[in-house]
């Protein structure tokens, strides 16, 4: 099974700030990554796939990039809103593999 | 509008098995494919499974031969079925359909999600 390594498991930002957060694949997946945003109580919202392709709706705050294997989504002068958890998931190959998650507070 | 709702009890009992339904409209499930996940209170999103458009299956290993995914085109609904439950298989399960385009593929609608408690 691909694992996908999260980083880091909580932080605090405010809004002027660039968040980044990182998923490490422990195999090569071929960009077969999306960002997920998932707020209390809610299902999870896709924000990105294919690594760096913005989803219909998602503020272009938002991006991903890739090098090797390390997968980043990164926000730029996030709102309040953007508080939530994120996760990536690899679609590469079954079982599908979501990370750990990351806790985003925007102060 | 595309939409996906699950239905199923929020009690099971200690090895009993677990039926939910995930009934979808806004579009047809020989067209696109839908999966489980679950998770956990308080932890990550765990996936289970898959059933893709042209009737296959795939599981999570994880579930050994505990997990079985069906549907039935005409109701337009996707059943999971996990039996042997444990207290630790206590968690919210979601559907959620999987769009594979020539871009890349991600689930792009998900259900409510419904909270299964296992009960001893």
């Amino acid at each position: 099974d691909i694992q996908m390594t999260q980083s880091p498991a909580s932080l605090s930002a405010s809004l002027e700030e660039i968040v980044t957060i990182t998923c490490k694949a422990s195999q090569g997946i071929d960009d077969y990554l999306s960002w997920y945003q998932q707020k209390p109580g809610k299902s999870p919202q896709l924000l990105i796939y294919d690594a760096t392709s913005l989803a219909d709706g998602v503020p272009s705050r938002f991006s991903g990039s890739r090098s090797g294997t390390q997968y980043s989504l990164k926000i730029s002068r996030p709102q309040v809103d953007d508080s939530g958890i994120y996760y990536c998931l690899q679609s590469y190959s079954t079982p599908f593999t979501f990370g750990s998650g990351t806790k985003l507070e925007i102060k | 509008q595309v939409q996906l709702k699950e239905t199923g009890p929020d009690l099971v009992q200690l090895t009993q098995t677990l039926s939910i339904t995930c009934t979808v409209s806004g579009f047809s499930l020989t067209t696109y494919n839908v999966h489980w996940v679950r998770q956990p209170p308080g932890k990550g999103l765990e996936w289970m499974g898959a059933m893709w458009n042209g009737g296959g299956t795939d599981y999570n290993s994880a579930f050994k031969s505990r997990l079985s995914i069906s549907r039935d085109t005409s109701k337009s609904q996707v059943f999971l079925k996990m039996n042997s439950l444990q207290t630790d298989d206590t968690a919210k399960y979601f559907c959620a359909r999987h769009v594979i385009t020539t871009y890349g593929d991600y689930f792009d609608y998900w259900g409510q999600g419904v909270m299964v408690t296992v009960s001893s």
